[in-house]
């Protein structure tokens, strides 16, 4: 099985802050990650997909990067309303979530 | 206007069934596939199973034997079953269309979830 490892567990950062939030795979899954973003109570909602492709609707701060074992979620300038849980998710080989990065307002 | 709803009970007895409606609008179950993920409460996410939009179904090895999954195409319904419940099976249950990227599945669509606590 493909192992997912997304860190950090916890972030807390400034508004308007670079955040990064990372996630690694223990073999290459070929681009097939998406992102979601998920608010206290509520469903997912997802924000990147194909590695990089944003989903229709969601706001330019967000972005992804990545290939092979190493992707990253990175939002440009924090906002108040960023405050969530991230998970990733891969298709490639078997769905799986990730463990999930608790963002917050410093 | 693509929506999911899960419907069923808040609360469920140790070693019973549980039973959730998930009703779909806005789009066919014979053009995407939906799946079954549940959360636990403070929990990531987790696969349970899909329906397959031709009428096939998939279940995560963990609960196999456990979990069923049917559709009613006419009502635009799934429905998830889960028997032998145990403490551990407290959750939060959502429905969720996949749809296909270039590389891979993922969900655009989600139900808004239903809390479900098994009780002893």
């Amino acid at each position: 099985d493909i192992q997912m490892t997304q860190s950090p567990a916890l972030l807390s950062a400034s508004v308007g802050d670079r955040v990064t939030l990372s996630c690694k795979t223990s073999q290459s899954i070929y681009n097939s990650l998406a992102w979601y973003q998920q608010k206290l109570g509520k469903a997912p909602k997802l924000l990147i997909y194909d590695a990089n492709s944003l989903q229709t609707g969601i706001p330019s701060r967000f972005s992804g990067s990545g290939s092979g074992t190493d992707y990253t979620l990175t939002i440009s300038s924090l906002q108040p309303e960023d405050v969530a849980t991230y998970f990733c998710q891969k298709f490639y080989s078997g769905l799986t979530f990730g463990s999930g990065t608790k963002l917050e307002i410093k | 206007q693509e929506q999911l709803k899960e419907t069923g009970p808040d609360l469920v007895q140790l070693t019973q069934t549980l039973s959730i409606t998930c009703t779909v609008s806005g789009f066919s179950l014979t053009t995407y596939n939906v799946y079954w993920v549940r959360q636990p409460p403070g929990k990531g996410l987790e696969w349970l199973g899909t329906m397959w939009k031709g009428g096939g179904t998939d279940y995560n090895s963990t609960f196999k034997s456990r979990l069923s999954i049917t559709r009613d195409t006419s009502k635009s319904q799934v429905f998830l079953k889960v028997n032998s419940l145990q403490t551990d099976d407290t959750a939060k249950y959502f429905c969720a269309r996949l749809f296909g990227g270039n590389s891979g599945g993922y969900f655009d669509y989600w139900g808004q979830g239903v809390m479900v606590t098994v009780s002893s």
